[in-house]
């Protein structure tokens, strides 16, 4: 069974950059039929599309948040990782990770970790 | 940018009811749209992709159906494990959900 498990601070700084991990196991993040997404979701809000990449590295993201977003991969730990930066209080929410089948479709997530924003 | 409608935001019902929840894209889609349920603190759950398809172990009571821009999911007869919030999400290009629709015990 697939499982997916986001890893990472907390609490991060107004201004500082957002840091998370997505550990994929029971199946092979080298998978050639998937790529891998972030999603997030502020509380009481709804979801949010962050971006996504493939295990080869190619990544595409979410226009509004292009500019302070990276996604990599790393595929010897079958890992994929999200950094945002320059963060607000705006960018509290759960952060999701989750499997991402063509050509755009959710069908396995993990079970979300709180992001707060604060000093 | 692809816009998700979903009517209506808030729904209350009781268990052996019969629910419709409509999904409108400001675009045509043809059948690329999934429906999704999410339960308090839980991730959500993939219920039906392209546009009907139910996803595998999802109990039949529920369907989807419509292409285009206007889509529907339906419920045929409420159980009270289904009260939770439902997101539709267009599967081109960028994914982009609607703002969710949360159905209530009456």
């Amino acid at each position: 069974q697939l499982q997916l498990q986001e890893s990472g601070p907390g609490l991060v700084k107004p201004s500082e950059t957002l840091s998370l991990t997505c550990t994929v196991s029971g199946g092979s993040i080298s998978s050639s039929s998937y790529y891998w997404g972030w999603i997030r979701q502020p509380p009481g809000k709804g979801l949010e599309w962050i971006g996504s990449i493939y295990y080869s590295g190619s990544t595409y993201y979410n226009p509004s948040l292009k500019s302070r977003v990276t996604i990599s991969v790393d595929t010897s730990k079958n890992q994929f990782s999200l950094k945002l930066s320059s963060v607000t209080a705006a960018d509290t929410a759960v952060y999701y990770c989750a499997r991402q089948g063509l050509p755009t479709l959710f069908d396995y997530w993990g079970q979300g970790t709180l992001v707060t924003v604060s000093s | 940018d692809i816009q998700l409608t979903q009517s209506p935001s808030f729904l209350s019902a009781s268990v052996g009811d019969r629910v419709t929840i409509t999904c409108r894209a400001s675009q045509g889609i043809s059948s690329y749209l999934a429906w999704y349920q999410q339960k308090p603190g839980k991730a959500p759950k993939l219920l039906i992709y392209a546009a009907s398809t139910l996803q595998s172990g999802v109990p039949s009571r529920f369907s989807g159906s419509g292409s285009g821009t206007e889509f529907t999911l339906t419920i045929s007869s409420l159980q009270p494990e289904d009260f939770a919030t439902y997101y539709c999400q267009q599967l081109n290009s960028y994914p982009a959900f609607g703002q969710g629709t949360r159905l209530e015990i009456k």
